[in-house]
């Protein structure tokens, strides 16, 4: 198994441009989830999802869309990126009869 | 917001043991002590969970007071792999609902020095 995996794992971007984050996850996991981690920071929950089909918002969600059309991607869009949005993504996921999640390895994203 | 208050940061000689202490006051009955840690810039790594007994694993063991108010990770003889920030987590086991989400605090910087 692969696991989590992430693309890309760096990304630079002009203000007000968009773009996918792609995470995928090869162990039929039900549940998914995204992350964002600042400098000195934890790590703060975008959006989840329990389910293919099936989103709901985290802690920090605005700026950014989901989706989850199959079981194995969940794609994270900015949609028009800012400075602010300038982090580390994480891409995590798990099964409910597991305990633990896996994460992903980053996406490391600066916006200019 | 996290539920549990760590220190910010703790040194431990190597080949010591490294308790890592948690206060969480306000755990629900439902809710689970969990404990990952995340190497530099890695994703963070599962270590160990527990409700109210005592827990041991290949990794850490995990000792959870009688009122379960508060906690302690034990890496039994600490190497300087194991510098790493360490976050302790209150949650309900099950993925199926948002509580369950895993909600991270600042976490404790554990500096294992020669």
């Amino acid at each position: 198994n692969a696991g989590v995996t992430q693309t890309p794992k760096f990304q630079v971007l002009k203000t007000g441009q968009s773009m996918t984050l792609q995470c995928a996850q090869d162990m039929n996991h039900e549940y998914m989830s995204w992350y964002r981690q600042d400098p000195g920071m934890g790590l703060r929950l975008i959006h989840y999802s329990v389910g293919a089909g099936i989103t709901d918002q985290g802690e920090v969600p605005n700026g950014y869309n989901v989706s989850r059309s199959t079981t194995e991607d969940f794609p994270l869009r900015l949609l028009s990126a800012a400075p602010s949005q300038t982090s580390v993504y994480f891409c995590a996921s798990s099964s409910p009869g597991r305990n633990e999640q896996f994460f992903g390895p980053g996406t490391r994203l600066t916006v200019l | 917001d996290a539920k549990t208050t760590q220190p910010t940061s703790m040194d431990c000689a190597e080949g010591r043991a490294a308790n890592l202490p948690c206060n969480h006051s306000t755990i629900s009955g439902n809710e689970y002590v969990y404990w990952y840690r995340q190497i530099h810039s890695q994703g963070p790594q599962y270590i160990i969970h527990g409700l109210k007994n005592n827990e041991t694993n290949e990794m850490a063991s995990l000792i959870i007071t009688e009122d379960r108010k508060s906690s302690t990770l034990i890496l039994p003889h600490a190497t300087l792999r194991d510098t790493a920030v360490y976050y302790c987590i209150v949650r309900v086991a099950n993925y199926r609902s948002g509580q369950g989400n895993l909600i991270f605090g600042k976490g404790t910087k554990l500096s294992v020095k020669p």
